[in-house]
């Protein structure tokens, strides 16, 4: 069973605060994904890391900013949230080298941003 | 570029139906794989199967089956004797055979399964 956690799994906030979706993974894997679903719709990569210290955007342009300070842990910040940014995040990791297909996800956090 | 496509959007049966949910990907890589995720309503991904383009062998797993056909670019799933536990939505993904290890994820079909 896969270990890796994200919080808040709900969250509602109102529009101009700035809130931290908080993702962690206890596997020691180095790659880790940030994916965004908006309902009904297929779920697009937002940001990744290869490692500590290594961030790059994904395919979505997104407002949120990641960090990657620690191997198990990969946060997602976004600094005024707007009803924009109402969504699903999920964050995922993977086992490192050639196995990197296997991703790991977490259960997910649902923002509602009012 | 890669793309994966699910044409059915929602999808409802009664209870023991046989039901096959459609995927379509299109790749120009050799190597790559597909996936069937599960997505319940509480919102996790529920990983389902995995297969390698080398491998088109058809797979059973319970009331789960994949029919693999590069030939056409489908990765289909059949449930049969379907149960209202299998309500949820469905997402057909692809991975690419790079470094990168992203997934590429269609819209995802919603089965509802009615008692």
């Amino acid at each position: 069973e896969a270990d890796i956690y994200q919080t808040p799994r709900y969250l509602v906030i109102g529009t101009g605060k700035k809130i931290t979706l908080e993702c962690s993974q206890t596997m020691g894997h180095d790659k880790m994904y940030w994916y965004q679903q908006d309902p009904g719709m297929e779920l697009h990569l937002i940001h990744y890391s290869y490692g500590v210290n290594s961030t790059e955007k994904g395919d979505l342009s997104s407002e949120s900013t990641v960090s990657r300070i620690r191997t198990e842990h990969f946060p997602l910040t976004l600094e005024s949230a707007r009803p924009s940014h109402t969504s699903q995040y999920l964050c995922a990791s993977s086992v490192p080298g050639g196995r990197a297909f296997e991703q790991y996800f977490g259960p997910g956090t649902r923002l509602t941003v009012t | 570029a890669q793309k994966v496509t699910q044409a059915q959007t929602e999808i409802s049966v009664v209870e023991k139906e046989d039901v096959t949910l459609d995927c379509v990907y299109e790749t120009r890589d050799t190597t790559y794989y597909l996936f069937w995720y599960k997505q319940p309503p509480s919102g996790e991904l529920v990983f389902l199967i995995r297969r390698n383009s080398f491998d088109e062998q058809n797979e059973i797993s319970g009331r789960y089956s994949w029919n693999f056909q590069k030939s056409t670019s489908s990765f289909n799933f059949t449930i049969t004797a379907s149960q209202v536990v299998d309500s949820a939505v469905y997402f057909c993904a692809l991975y690419r055979g790079s470094t990168l290890g992203r997934l590429y994820f269609g819209r995802g079909t919603q089965l509802t399964v009615w008692p």
